[in-house]
């Protein structure tokens, strides 16, 4: 099984500041991919990249700029942090279609 | 637009009975379906997955049958468990790898077991 570690797992910051989570996959896989998790919305796609240096949009991107730096790395950035991005944040890597692999997930609050 | 609904937020059962979790799905391209578990504080984490049509797939003693006729992708057990009290997600994909495998989700149905 695929193996994805985030970081950091628990991150707590003040409105309008600037948060990076970082998400590493160590099987190789093309494709990797940023969600959010809230209560009542499930799992929504923020961004998402077929590899290194390539970023798409998924379907929830608006505060949230990705950036996918080697095979294995991918990064969320929040520059103006704001309370409504308080949630739980999921990583996922793929190599084709048969499912994606899911990280640990990282807690942001937004104060 | 491509979409999963899951019709039930929360179900509540008691240990030994059987479940039917409902998943349905609307694709304009060859389905791909998937059940994923969630347990409190833990990631998703694949269940069961299918692309082909009328046939029964089981993992860890869940099962459930993709029928394209009616778009459906409904999970059942037998006999529910403590262990099995969790958040249950469906998934569709593109059988063909297009949109860069993206998974739409359905909005979960949590399940709880009672002694």
């Amino acid at each position: 099984e695929a193996a994805v570690t985030q970081s950091p797992r628990n991150k707590v910051t003040v409105t309008g500041g600037n948060v990076t989570l970082s998400c590493r996959q160590t099987n190789s896989h093309n494709y990797m991919y940023w969600y959010r998790q809230d209560t009542g919305h499930g799992l929504r796609l923020i961004h998402y990249s077929y590899g290194a240096g390539n970023l798409q949009i998924g379907d929830v991107p608006d505060g949230y700029k990705a950036t996918r730096t080697t095979q294995e790395d991918f990064f969320l950035l929040l520059e103006l942090a704001s309370p409504s991005q308080t949630s739980l944040y999921f990583c996922a890597s793929s190599d084709r279609p048969g499912g994606q692999y899911f990280g640990p997930g990282t807690r942001l609050t937004v104060l | 637009g491509d979409s999963v609904t899951q019709t039930e937020g929360l179900v509540t059962l008691t240990k030994g009975l059987p479940v039917m979790l409902n998943c349905t799905y609307q694709t304009t391209y060859s389905p791909f379906l998937f059940w994923y578990v969630q347990h409190l504080n833990e990631a998703p984490k694949l269940l069961l997955k299918s692309s082909t049509d009328n046939k029964r797939t089981e993992h860890q003693g869940f099962y459930a049958t993709l029928h394209k006729s009616s778009s459906s992708f409904h999970l059942q057990k037998s006999s529910v468990q403590l262990s099995d009290s969790a958040l249950y997600f469906c998934a569709l994909s593109d059988l063909y790898g297009g949109s860069g495998n993206k998974l739409i989700f359905g909005t979960g149905t949590l399940l709880s077991v009672k002694p």
